[in-house]
C-alpha cells in the first residue's frame, strides 16, 4: 500500500539555521504530496502542498517541491525561527482504494533554539 | 477564511462509557473524515463519509465506532463502550471533493482520554 517515511527526530536547531526534512513516499497511483504542521497543543495546519512532478509548495518561508524520480517531498526552510518549533508532518493524498485518504509520516519534532 | 471545528477540546471518560466527539466541517464540503493520533505516534485513519453512507473505513473502525451527519452542519463519532487504548487525539476532517486537487482540511481535534 501507499506509505510515507520521513526522518526522525528529534531536529534541534538554533535560530537562523537551515532546515531540512527529508520525506520520501511508495505510491501507485499519482498522489498529491502535503506538509502539515502540529504546534503544541493544536491541531493539524496545512502548511502547503505541491500535486504533480516538479511542482514546488511553498508558505512561510517554507518550501517543498514534489520529486517523481526520487519520490521525495524534502522540506526546506532558509532561516528558522523559534516560532517554527512545532511537529511537521508529511502526507499524500491516497486515491487508490477509490476513496480519499491522507496518509500520514510518523511527523519529525523540530526544536528551534534562541 | 472558513474552518473545520470540533467540540469538545479535551473529554474524559471511564471505561466502558459512550462518548460522541462532534465536528462542523466547511460549509459546502461534500466529505467528511475522522482520524486519530495516540500520543507520540502518526495520524491513522479512521473513516470517510459521503452522502450519508460510509465510503472506506480502516481496520481500527470496528463496530465500537459509528459515525452520523444528524443534521446539514454536524458530523459525528461514536465510541459506544470506550478502552483504555482509545485514548487519543481525534480529528475531524472535510473536503469539497477527491480529486487529484483536492485538500482535507483538519480541525483542531477532540483530546480523549480514557481512564
Amino acid at each position: 500500500g501507499n506509505s510515507v517515511t520521513q526522518m526522525e527526530g528529534p531536529v534541534t536547531l538554533s535560530e537562523e539555521a537551515f532546515l531540512t526534512i527529508n520525506c520520501t513516499y511508495t505510491a501507485t497511483g499519482y498522489p498529491s504530496l502535503f506538509w502539515y504542521v502540529q504546534y503544541p497543543g493544536e491541531g493539524l495546519q496545512l502548511l502547503l502542498k505541491a500535486t504533480k512532478a516538479d511542482d514546488k509548495g511553498s508558505n512561510k518561508g517554507f518550501e517543498a517541491t514534489y520529486r517523481k524520480e526520487t519520490t521525495s517531498f524534502h522540506l526546506e526552510k532558509g532561516s528558522v525561527q523559534v516560532s517554527d518549533s512545532a511537529v511537521y508532518f508529511c502526507a499524500l493524498s491516497d486515491l487508490d482504494t477509490g476513496g480519499f485518504k491522507t496518509i500520514f509520516g510518523a511527523g519529525t519534532r523540530l526544536f528551534v533554539k534562541a | 477564511e472558513p474552518e473545520v471545528t470540533q467540540t469538545p477540546s479535551h473529554q474524559v471518560t471511564q471505561m466502558g462509557q459512550e462518548v460522541i466527539l462532534r465536528c462542523v466541517p466547511i460549509s459546502n464540503h461534500l466529505y467528511f473524515y475522522w482520524y486519530r493520533q495516540i500520543l507520540g505516534q502518526k495520524v491513522e485513519f479512521l473513516v470517510s463519509f459521503y452522502n450519508n453512507e460510509i465510503s472506506e473505513k480502516s481496520e481500527i473502525f470496528d463496530d465500537q465506532f459509528s459515525v452520523e451527519r444528524p443534521d446539514g452542519s454536524n458530523f459525528t463519532l461514536k465510541i459506544r463502550s470506550t478502552k483504555l487504548e482509545d485514548s487519543a487525539m481525534y480529528f475531524c476532517a472535510s473536503s469539497s471533493g477527491t480529486g487529484i486537487q483536492e485538500t482535507q482540511y483538519f480541525g483542531p481535534g477532540t483530546r480523549l482520554l480514557v481512564l
